[in-house]
């Protein structure tokens, strides 16, 4: 069964405003950690943000921010004010403290930012 | 401070030849990864190193692919023979410890004819 569900392959947002990129996850691990990464067209990817199982609050990095919601098991990313550089693949990933801790990560979301 | 090192940046080959990939973790970083990327999908864990030793090597296709990290600090990645399903970016990726954030390196671009 898949841990982690990006329902949407591509999204467009433009530029200056906000998006919300999906991703739900399915454990029945009670420790766990969710990771978003971007992945420009160069290749790299770059770790954006974390938030863990038991963070009481929803985390924040920058221009990131992340609607954890326990309950629902999702872990939506949200980018403010988009600029032409957040256009990229995004992945949503999943650590398991019961599964070595292996990162299973998501099928991405390309996001384009239009100016 | 320096980031995850991989070369080669591109490779390509033909069907059956041997190929071997390099990774420089970050400094200090005592978990180092190699991941497959298949166009179009996320990353995919090959196996997981703690210091030299292997924490995890489950999906890792142990009759071609191989990977050792002998001193702890630098790994290589075998691939022998290569199959056409092979064609990837192989990612390598260190984190301080193995519940910490992971720091990717560029990638090897592989290509099989």
């Amino acid at each position: 069964a898949q841990k982690i569900t990006q329902t949407q392959p591509g999204m467009f947002v433009q530029e200056k405003e906000a998006v919300t990129l999906d991703c739900t996850y399915d454990t029945s691990d009670p420790s766990y950690g969710l990771f978003w990464y971007k992945q420009p067209s160069s290749g790299e990817m770059i770790f954006l943000i974390y938030q863990g199982s038991y963070d009481q609050q929803n985390a924040t990095e920058g221009r990131y921010s992340l609607n954890f919601q326990k309950a629902r098991k999702s872990a939506n990313l949200v980018i403010s004010a988009s600029q032409l550089g957040d256009s990229a693949m995004y992945f949503c990933a999943m650590r398991e403290h019961e599964d070595n801790n292996d990162m299973r990560f998501g099928a991405g979301t390309r996001l384009t930012v239009k100016p | 401070e320096a980031g995850v090192a991989q070369s080669p940046r591109y490779k390509i080959i033909e069907k059956r030849q041997s190929v071997a990939f390099w990774c420089n973790p970050i400094s200090g970083h005592a978990t180092l990864y190699w991941y497959q990327q298949i166009l179009g999908q996320g990353p995919k864990l090959l196996i997981q190193f703690q210091n030299n030793g292997v924490v995890d090597d489950s999906q890792l296709p142990k009759d071609r692919f191989s990977a050792e990290r002998l001193k702890g600090v630098d790994s290589t990645l075998k691939i022998q023979p290569a199959k056409l399903e092979d064609s990837a970016v192989y990612l390598c990726a260190s984190s301080l410890q193995e519940n910490q954030p992971q720091h990717f390196g560029d990638g090897t671009r592989l290509s099989i004819l």
